[in-house]
């Protein structure tokens, strides 16, 4: 079974700075899929970025990108010139890479709080 | 194009009672997945359908039972209500069988009195 630890509970920027929040996880799989999804006040899930496992570059998104360390089974996500619509929940998130499975297995998630 | 829909928005119910919810996919979309979210216990995977079959089941109890119809639409149903059944419920939907993304909807909060 896997597991996804987000250490971090609460998390607060200054609008215009950089956060980096923090995920780990545990698998014996060596192919899956590593996401941060956000959820805003709306409730909605939203995709942010995602990472494939057998990909050593890192994800990037305009603003967003992951430091990712399969070694170290670390998938941390950096928000960059933090915008005041970034406050929300994000959650880190593992799918394992089979011709069937779509269950994704989610961190705790972390309440980040972007301020003026 | 529509984004994943779910209703109804808001629910509360009595214990005992049995509840059913409806999740409309993005059109042309296959797959549904159904998700329980609660304050205590997060996010955990409930089910998956793709081509009106059950393919993943989560660990809950045979309460929670869904299915998939011919046009992708799916509902979840709860039988005999307990308060711990009280949660956010997400749908999620993508194009195919596989490692697509995943589009959620925003959620069917439910409330057992």
């Amino acid at each position: 079974a896997q597991t996804v630890t987000q250490s971090q509970p609460e998390m607060s920027v200054q609008e215009a700075e950089t956060v980096t929040l923090s995920c780990t996880y545990d698998t014996s799989e060596s192919n899956y899929y590593l996401f941060w999804y956000k959820q805003p006040p709306s409730r909605q899930m939203i995709l942010v970025i995602r990472q494939e496992a057998y990909k050593q570059q890192n994800a990037t998104e305009n603003r967003f990108s992951v430091n990712f360390q399969k070694a170290a089974k670390s998938f941390s996500l950096k928000i960059s010139d933090s915008q005041l619509g970034d406050t929300a929940m994000y959650f880190c998130a593992f799918r394992r890479n089979t011709g069937t499975a779509s269950k994704l297995t989610f961190g705790t998630g972390t309440r980040l709080q972007v301020t003026l | 194009k529509a984004g994943v829909t779910q209703t109804p928005r808001y629910l509360i119910k009595t214990r005992g009672q049995q509840v059913t919810l409806s999740c409309s996919p993005i059109s042309g979309h296959r797959s549904v997945s159904w998700y329980q979210q609660t304050p205590g216990q997060g996010l955990q995977f409930l089910f998956e359908y793709f081509s009106e079959t059950q393919r993943n089941k989560g660990n809950f109890p045979g309460r929670f039972s869904g299915r998939q119809f011919s046009n992708s639409r799916s509902e979840m149903n709860v039988s005999t209500l307990e308060l711990g059944d009280s949660a956010l419920y997400l749908c999620a939907s993508s194009f195919g069988a596989t490692n697509e993304k995943l589009f959620f909807g925003s959620g069917t909060q439910l409330s057992v009195l």
